[in-house]
């Protein structure tokens, strides 16, 4: 099993909509979450961090359940620039402070 | 700051030549991260620093590959002989508190062996 797994996607969106994405961790012990967003030929950047009592930023609210292991991503009013992969991170735990990131789910919001 | 500086951005070379990419990280940052990319593996870990010293090389494929990091701001990862199955990119990162914080990503290096 994979540490950070993520939904497959695509999601073919049009603009306007809302699109959630979903994210689960194996190890427990994991300390750190964020959400990146990588765009095409791009590096990784951050998009937020997701707080147990979850966090919002403008259009962008990330959830965190830590008994159920499942880090979420709702994106509201979708743009054609939200068009990107996001990616799941977990950071921590027992093994040290390794950052390890989901295979991130590809969003193509189309006008 | 100039943020994470990788060099080359690209690099083509032939399958069994040794290859080095380089990494500098943001000043004052004590992690640093080399990661591997791919379509179909996503983004690996290979292997990270803490203060100039490996800590976890778990994700390192094979005995091909080397990391380095011989001072505070500066990074090397090896692969020696390469292959073409070890065509991708390679990204390096940099954080601070362990990644508690933001890890900052320099632009990678595309590798293509031949």
């Amino acid at each position: 099993r994979k540490e950070v797994e993520q939904d497959p996607g695509p999601f073919n969106v049009p603009e306007g909509a809302t699109v959630a994405f979903n994210c689960t961790y194996s190890n427990s012990a994991s300390q750190s979450f964020f959400w990146y967003r990588q765009d095409c030929r791009k590096e990784p950047k951050l998009l937020m961090s997701v707080y147990s009592s979850g966090n919002e930023d403008g259009r962008f609210t990330a959830q965190l359940n830590r008994a159920s292991q499942y880090i979420s991503l709702l994106i509201r009013d979708s743009k054609l620039s939200d068009s990107a992969t996001y990616l799941c991170v977990v950071n921590g735990g027992t093994g040290g402070f390794k950052t390890i990131f989901g295979a991130g789910t590809r969003l193509f919001v189309k006008a | 700051d100039a943020g994470v500086i990788q060099s080359p951005r690209h690099e083509v070379t032939e399958m069994g030549q040794e290859v080095t990419l380089r990494c500098k990280p943001i000043s004052g940052h004590d992690y640093l991260f080399w990661y591997r990319q791919t379509m179909m593996r996503g983004l690996e870990l290979l292997i990270y620093f803490n203060n100039n010293v490996p800590i976890d090389d778990s994700g390192m494929p094979e005995d091909r590959f080397s990391a380095k990091m011989p001072n505070a701001s500066f990074s090397t990862l090896k692969i020696q002989p390469s292959e073409p199955r070890d065509s991708a990119v390679y990204f390096c990162a940099s954080s601070s508190y362990g990644g508690a914080t933001e890890a900052f990503f320099g632009q990678g290096t595309r590798l293509t062996v031949v």
